[in-house]
Order: structure tokens, then sequence, then C-alpha cells
């Protein structure tokens, strides 16, 4: 399957401030997904990442807090701004559709990005 | 609207011996479903999806899925777990356009 490499894997943070996570795929692909997810919890889609535009965030997530860039098919970018304890979760960067080694209809994940603000 | 149950919040087996995982969905058409593996401190891997066809599915690390419509059901099989095999399984459900997945179930092998 296709590789898809988050960065950073693991931070902690202060509260208040602003952290970047990056996603990279190793091929082109369709669709783009950011999920959270909270400790011993399942996951929580955020947003998915549209090429070129804005992207589409699920109720409950706002740009604001979580500004998504995704400007080619094989890169995106989540920002969890102004974080407080409540942002202590494991970021996923995920990928479907179609591209090189992937199989269609099928969500393929990152190994996660672990933050943890103080 | 879609959903999925996984009604074992954790399970304890011991090792070698034989392993479900219980995953339940609503959806009024068959669903794409897939199980994944989240062993610790890692993402989540992709161990077997069924789309259609032959309702029993293989898997990777030995692990198999059996798709039953009429109880809505797509249980994860081993015949022998391992050691190895400890980590958090999530069911998932697919439109094509969406992803659902269950709230997880935590599994402890034991010696």
């Amino acid at each position: 399957s296709a590789v898809i490499s988050q960065k950073p894997s693991r931070d902690i943070c202060q509260r208040g401030t602003s952290l970047t996570i990056q996603c990279q795929v190793d091929s082109q692909v369709t669709m783009m997904f950011w999920y959270r997810q909270q400790p011993g919890q399942s996951l929580t889609l955020i947003a998915t990442a549209n090429q070129g535009s804005e992207a589409t965030y699920e109720s409950g997530f706002v740009i604001d807090k979580f500004p998504i860039s995704r400007p080619n098919l094989t890169f995106s970018t989540l920002t969890v701004s102004n974080m407080s304890p409540e942002d202590s979760s494991i970021y996923l960067c995920s990928v479907a559709g179609t591209g090189l080694g992937l199989s269609r209809n099928t969500i393929y994940f990152g190994e996660g990005s672990w933050l943890t603000v103080v | 609207a879609q959903s999925v149950t996984q009604p074992d919040i954790h399970i304890t087996v011991s090792e070698g011996a034989s392993l479900e995982l219980r995953c339940n969905y609503s959806y009024g058409a068959t669903p794409y479903l897939f199980w994944y593996v989240q062993s610790p401190g890692q993402g989540l891997q992709l161990l077997l999806k069924y789309f259609s066809g032959d309702t029993l599915v293989q898997g990777i690390k030995g692990f198999e899925a059996e798709f039953k419509r009429s109880q809505s059901s797509f249980n994860l099989r081993k015949p022998s777990v391992h050691w190895s095999d400890a980590a958090e399984y999530f069911c998932a459900v697919s439109t094509g356009n969406q992803f659902y997945f269950g709230t997880g179930t935590s599994l402890t092998v034991i010696p």
C-alpha cells in the first residue's frame, strides 16, 4: 500500500500554542482526511482535505481551530491552534480513493501524531 | 444513519487460544467492511476488507472475517492467538464516500 508519513510523530506542547502536523504520501491520492483519536476512544473525523480548496469540516470542528491545507495530491497539513489539554490526542492522516498502492474504497492511515498539551 | 457496534470493549485470551471479535453494522445496503488493528504507539493497519463475493475473507497475520448479511455482522477470527496480537481492533464500514468506525475492542493476550 501507499506509504503515509506524518511529522511530528510525537510532541509535547504548551497550552496556548499552535502546532502543525504534516502528512506526506508517496503517491498521488484523491482523498485525504484528518482524524482525531482521544485517549481510549475511537476515531473522529475532523475534516476532508480538499486539494486546492478549503477543507470540509465535520460538525464540531472549525477552521479557526483546525486549519488545514492541501496544496497538492500528495501533501496536507493540519494545524491545531491555541491548544488546551483537551486537544491531547492522536491525530491521524488518512488517504482513500485511487492512487498507486491504494485499493479503491479503502482508507489507509499514517502512523499518527501523538500530541500532549501541558 | 450508518453505525458500527463492537459490543466487546475488552477481551482477554490465552496465547494459542482462538479469538473472535464481534462487529455489527447498521446500513440499508451491503456496505464495504473493514477490520483495522492498532498496536500500542502505532497508527491503524488494515487487516482485511470485504466488498463482495465470498463472505469469508482472509487477511494478514492469520486473521479472517466472515460477513453475515442476515445478522449484519462482520466478525473477526483467528484460530490461534499470538502474544504480538495484543492491540486495539477497529471494525469499520464504508458507504463509498464516508467511513464509520466502531469504538474498538482491546485485546489482551496472557501467557
